[in-house]
């Protein structure tokens, strides 16, 4: 079965910091990632999807790359601000369109 | 607008009661898929469906189930048989390119 694991659970960093949240999955064998923010007592919003063909997505100040073979992608956020605080999970889609999210990472952006 | 609501927002019951919880989309997607979150949890997978009239179990289906009579449509019942069913419930639903969107969730709470 797919284990997705996200380090760190919560990071606190101060505004304007650029950053890097990890997420690895045990399964290479997957069909997409995505990446979502969600706010407290919210639904997720999607923020970028990379398909298992593809190595990077950029949305604004977010990059997302993803590397299949190690099992690993990574969201970096540039110029942080306090309005990205948020958690941030992310997913992978396995066989038969079913998806398997991390626990997430709670980020504090400090005015 | 295009999107997933999911009503209530909250809801209360008692011990014992079954309650159903709607999902419904206007994005024309085919899949559609329940999920549970608990406190400082990803997000676990209760039920999907591929296809009106078609579904699967997911992870942690007992005590739950579910109806796709319509594309548009997927509620989910929680009956007495759940041992734990206070939780944050999310609905979401995937297109062609398999990316997932989310409604805004209930939350249910059982006393």
């Amino acid at each position: 079965k797919q284990e997705v694991t996200q380090i760190p659970a919560a990071l606190s960093v101060p505004e304007g910091e650029n950053l890097v949240l990890n997420c690895s999955f045990t399964d290479s064998a997957i069909y997409n990632l995505q990446w979502f923010r969600q706010d407290p007592g919210k639904g997720l919003t999607s923020l970028l999807l990379i398909q298992s063909s593809q190595r990077e997505q950029t949305s604004g100040r977010l990059n997302a790359s993803l590397d299949k073979s190690s099992g690993r992608s990574t969201l970096y956020i540039a110029a942080s601000q306090p309005g990205d605080s948020a958690t941030y999970l992310c997913a992978v889609n396995g066989n038969f369109n079913k998806f398997y999210f991390g626990s997430g990472t709670k980020l504090n952006v400090k005015p | 607008d295009g999107g997933i609501t999911q009503s209530p927002k909250y809801l209360f019951r008692k011990e014992g009661q079954n309650v159903t919880l709607s999902c419904e989309q206007n994005l024309n997607h085919d899949a559609m898929y329940w999920y549970r979150q608990d406190p400082g949890q990803g997000l676990r997978l209760i039920y999907y469906s591929q296809i009106v009239n078609d579904f699967q179990k997911g992870d942690i289906a007992e005590g739950y189930s579910v109806s796709r009579e319509k594309k548009e449509s997927f509620p989910l019942t929680v009956t007495s048989a759940q041992k734990n069913p206070t939780a944050f419930y999310l609905c979401a639903s995937t297109g062609p390119s398999y990316e997932q969107y989310f409604g805004p969730g209930t939350r249910l709470t059982v006393t």
